[in-house]
């Protein structure tokens, strides 16, 4: 089945300063790709999703890019605010395993102010 | 506009007591359901999901089951907890059809067993 693979499993920053956390997946039929924001205790909610016709989108301060040679796919946070402090899911999804989400293992970013 | 509601928010129980979650959605109609489980720090486990009524798929062996009453219904079981059944219990939809469409949580259950 499909696999997803989150990197860094930590990171800090300074408010401020530009945060990236990368993805990869196995499977090339994968075709959904969104990233989940979890602050503590709390659910976690869409914050930006890519599909594989589109190689880049952009909502404000945060921008994910897609490479579907490498299978690879990435979250951008520009001009980090402490209030960006919390747990980062990846995630892909394909038609031939049911449409079903496969997230990566999460990470954890920390703004520092 | 579609909302989940999941209740209870918290649950203490002991080991060997029975257990029932229970989920619901509105504002949509044939909704794909998912029962996922999160360890303390760590990442987000799918336990199980539906894409109707009475169609259930496990995703690992556990000593939980689900059932689908209705269609916008989803209610997570055990028949005796066991310590490592501990965990946030998150319920989840998606549309049916295409397969790129969101998944949406519900707010989830925190539940620990003692």
């Amino acid at each position: 089945g499909e696999n997803v693979e989150q990197h860094p499993s930590t990171l800090s920053v300074q408010e401020g300063d530009s945060a990236v956390i990368k993805c990869t997946y196995s499977d090339s039929a994968s075709n959904y790709f969104p990233w989940y924001k979890q602050e503590l205790g709390k659910r976690p909610q869409l914050i930006i999703d890519i599909r594989s016709n589109v190689g880049e989108k952009k909502d404000q301060r945060i921008a994910v890019t897609l490479n579907k040679t490498a299978k690879h796919f990435s979250l951008h946070i520009t001009e980090t605010q402490p209030e960006d402090s919390a747990v980062y899911f990846c995630a892909a999804s394909a038609v031939k395993y049911g449409n079903k989400l496969v997230f990566g293992a999460g990470t954890i970013l920390r703004v520092k102010s | 506009s579609q909302t989940i509601h999941q209740w209870p928010a918290t649950l203490v129980q002991p080991v060997g007591s029975p257990l029932s979650l229970e989920c619901t959605v509105e504002g949509t109609s044939n909704p794909n359901l998912y029962w996922y489980r999160q360890a303390a720090g760590r990442g987000l486990q799918l336990l199980f999901y539906s894409v109707g009524i009475g169609q259930i798929s496990s995703e690992v062996p556990q000593n939980l089951s689900a059932s689908r009453p209705q269609d916008r219904q989803f209610i997570l079981s055990s028949k005796k907890l066991l310590l490592s059944d501990s965990g946030f219990y998150l319920c989840a939809w998606t549309r049916t059809g295409t397969g790129d469409s969101p998944l949406h949580f519900g707010n989830g259950t925190r539940l620990t067993v003692t």
